[in-house]
């Protein structure tokens, strides 16, 4: 089975910083045959469900904010939100689509305002 | 609009069992995968089980195998989790979701469920 790993496991930044989140997977992700990182980022506020924010690794859903961004290929993938914004306070996790049975979360990363 | 509804959550006994149903709306439900994924209290996200469109293809979590079944009426739009000899670390918030695109199973999920609550009492 694929783990997916997440770091750190919370973090706090000030308001209009840069905020970073990594996410390792234990075996490599990459489709060749589609050239595409099966992985996908969500984040979840409180008393919400997730919501996507990324999939591909890198391309962002219709009517996300443009300060998200995802990166990376073949095992490590990062998240980044450019510029804090306090509606950005949320629980951010991370998924592979790749293997059978597809669907693996990371432990989730916790962004609070510094 | 589309969105997804939960329901048949609730409280029972350690061993006891539920079903629980997923209403979607507002999309084709026919022509996509759906997952049952699970949060325990103050945890992260557990993936539960998968059913394809045509239903010949279904997933289940290890932890559950054996226990639940997932099934779905594309003529009610519907998707079900039958949930038989529970234990007390079932209990969660249970959601099921959407995969973005048609047909796959692989990729992520675009439309989420508010939830329903599961508690299993020992």
């Amino acid at each position: 089975d694929i783990v997916m790993t997440q770091s750190p496991d919370s973090l706090a930044v000030s308001l209009g910083e840069r905020a970073t989140i990594n996410c390792k997977s234990s075996q490599n992700v990459f489709h060749n045959s589609i050239n595409k990182n099966q992985v996908a980022w969500y984040q979840q506020k409180p008393g919400q469900p997730p919501k996507l924010l990324i999939y591909w690794a890198s391309t962002r859903e219709s009517g996300v904010p443009d300060r998200f961004s995802g990166s990376g290929s073949g095992t490590d993938f990062t998240l980044t939100i450019s510029s804090l914004q306090a509606e950005d306070v949320a629980v951010y996790y991370c998924q592979q689509y790749y293997s059978t049975p597809p669907g693996t979360f990371g432990q989730g990363t916790k962004v609070e305002v510094k | 609009e589309v969105q997804l509804l939960e329901s048949g959550g609730g409280l029972v006994q350690s061993g006891g069992s539920l079903r629980l149903s997923c209403a979607g709306s507002g999309f084709i439900f026919s022509n996509y995968a759906m997952y049952w994924v699970r949060q325990a209290p103050g945890k992260g996200l557990e993936w539960v089980s998968i059913i394809n469109p045509s239903s010949g293809r279904i997933y289940y979590a290890d932890s559950v195998r054996g226990r639940f079944t997932i099934s779905r009426d594309n003529s009610k739009n519907t998707l079900y989790l039958q949930m038989n000899n529970l234990r007390a670390e079932d209990t969660a918030i249970y959601y099921c979701a959407k995969v973005r695109i048609v047909e796959s199973v692989y990729d992520g999920f675009d439309i989420w469920g508010q939830g329903t609550v599961v508690v299993v009492s020992s």
